[in-house]
């Protein structure tokens, strides 16, 4: 079974430019859940999706958005771009409890 | 949320030397897994072991969910076993430790 994949791997945007990650699960898998990851506060989560529907959000703010497909791929979006969006961006799916990563967008904003 | 603390921070190993890591959590544990991040960020599965033993070659770990914390055992390390090691706990939505950056010297 092929695993998590993600697009693109890397990414350099401008302050207040926008973006979209794109996750696709592994197959099978309808839950979908987006992290950050950052030196400073190292893997936070950002939301699930389950369904095509949102199930779940973190303390991340309304300029982070995503939405899930009928196929269970996701897209993640981050409007208005600030230096502190730099990060590694990892998207997770899961078909029971176990959850299986992605390679990770990396995201670059100058 | 849970608080998931990893101990120690940074371990340099020979190669050739066992280790062991361990994570304590704050709340109840819930779909434990561990994870070891490679250097190019992803994040790989070792174990998903919401309670008791589990080994796989020469990693193994141990949950103990009565005392919230769970232990991860390198035996025979290679340098190929470099990097940050993760334990996380939750259901939706995973708490992760602030990892064990672990360094394996030939």
């Amino acid at each position: 079974k092929a695993g998590v994949t993600q697009t693109p791997r890397y990414l350099i945007k401008t302050r207040g430019q926008q973006v979209t990650l794109s996750c696709s699960p592994i197959s099978g898998h309808r839950s979908v859940s987006w992290y950050q990851q950052t030196p400073g506060q190292g893997l936070q989560f950002l939301f699930e999706y389950f369904s095509e529907t949102q199930r779940n959000k973190g303390n991340f703010p309304g300029r982070f958005s995503g939405r899930q497909f009928s196929n269970s791929r996701s897209e993640m979006n981050v409007s208005t771009l600030e230096l502190g969006d730099s990060a590694l961006y990892l998207c997770a799916s899961k078909q029971e409890y176990e959850q299986y990563f992605g390679p990770g967008t990396r995201l670059t904003v100058t | 949320g849970i608080q998931v603390e990893q101990s120690p921070p940074d371990l340099i190993l020979q190669e050739g030397a066992n280790s062991t890591l361990r994570c304590n959590f704050s709340d109840s544990v819930n779909n434990l897994q561990w994870f070891h991040q490679n250097p190019w960020g992803q994040l790989i599965n070792l174990f998903y072991i919401p309670s008791g033993t589990k080994q796989n070659g020469r990693l193994s770990a141990t949950t103990v969910a009565t005392e919230r914390y769970s232990l991860l055992y390198i035996s025979s390390s290679q340098t190929t076993d470099s990097g940050v090691y993760f334990c996380a706990s939750g259901d939706y939505k995973l708490s992760f430790g602030a990892g064990t950056t672990v360094t394996v010297r030939a």
